[in-house]
């Protein structure tokens, strides 16, 4: 299995405070994601890291940030987290973007509650 | 803007069943198609398929890429129980990313 860890795995907190999800890999793999995944809408992507300091916006990032200050760290942030955040959150990494080596690993996810 | 569709969102068979699960797609620039699959965490990768016509198996997993008609199949034969999960169609393109379909969700009745 791909060293991944998500954390904290599991928080309920209320609308308007701040929540950061970590993820953490031992793999050294270049390439870091967030997902978030509800109910039918499948896997979509919120921001991802090609780096560190390097970052860039999926397709759902209003509303999050995320910084890569080392190659095995990439925090999420909600800075006032509403109930529309609510889901589980994946991260993944790989270790390019080629063909070859195209393929994602994701942690165990981090499911977040907003009351 | 890159896009993934997949049939049927939901499936039930009775175990022993041959079932075929679709992806199609829409793409600038393809790169390669991926399958997971995702029973109570973490997708687990099953294929990633580059170049049309070539099967890639697995025991009873296999699955095939169509890039002129713009889709895949998953194939899984002689079902099994623990074969029940969401599989997930992925497509990756020129960016460094995966666009995801919603996933096939897979209930295999005893």
């Amino acid at each position: 299995d791909a060293g991944i860890t998500q954390s904290p795995r599991h928080k309920v907190t209320e609308t308007g405070t701040p929540v950061t999800l970590r993820c953490h890999q031992t793999e050294n793999h270049r390439y870091m994601y967030w997902y978030r995944q509800d109910p039918g809408h499948g896997l979509r992507l919120i921001h991802y890291s090609y780096g560190v300091k390097d970052t860039d916006k999926g397709e759902v990032s209003d509303g999050y940030s995320v910084s890569r200050s080392k190659t095995e760290d990439f925090l999420l942030t909600l800075e006032s987290a509403t109930s529309s955040q609510t889901s589980v959150y994946f991260c993944a990494i790989s270790e390019g973007a080629g063909q070859s080596t195209g393929e994602l690993f994701f942690g165990e996810g981090s499911r977040l509650t907003v009351l | 803007e890159d896009k993934v569709v997949q049939s049927p969102l939901s499936l039930v068979v009775h175990e022993g069943d041959t079932v075929t699960l679709n992806c199609s797609y829409e793409v600038t620039n393809f790169r390669s198609l991926l399958w997971y699959k995702q029973e109570k965490k973490a997708p687990t990768f099953l294929f990633m398929l580059t170049s049309s016509g070539i099967e890639k198996k697995s025991g009873r997993l296999s699955s095939i890429l169509d890039k002129k008609e713009l889709f895949s199949i998953l194939n899984i034969t002689a079902t099994q129980t623990g074969d029940s999960a969401i599989y997930l169609c992925a497509l990756r393109s020129g960016y460094s990313t995966l666009t995801f379909g919603k996933g096939t969700m897979l209930l295999v009745s005893p």
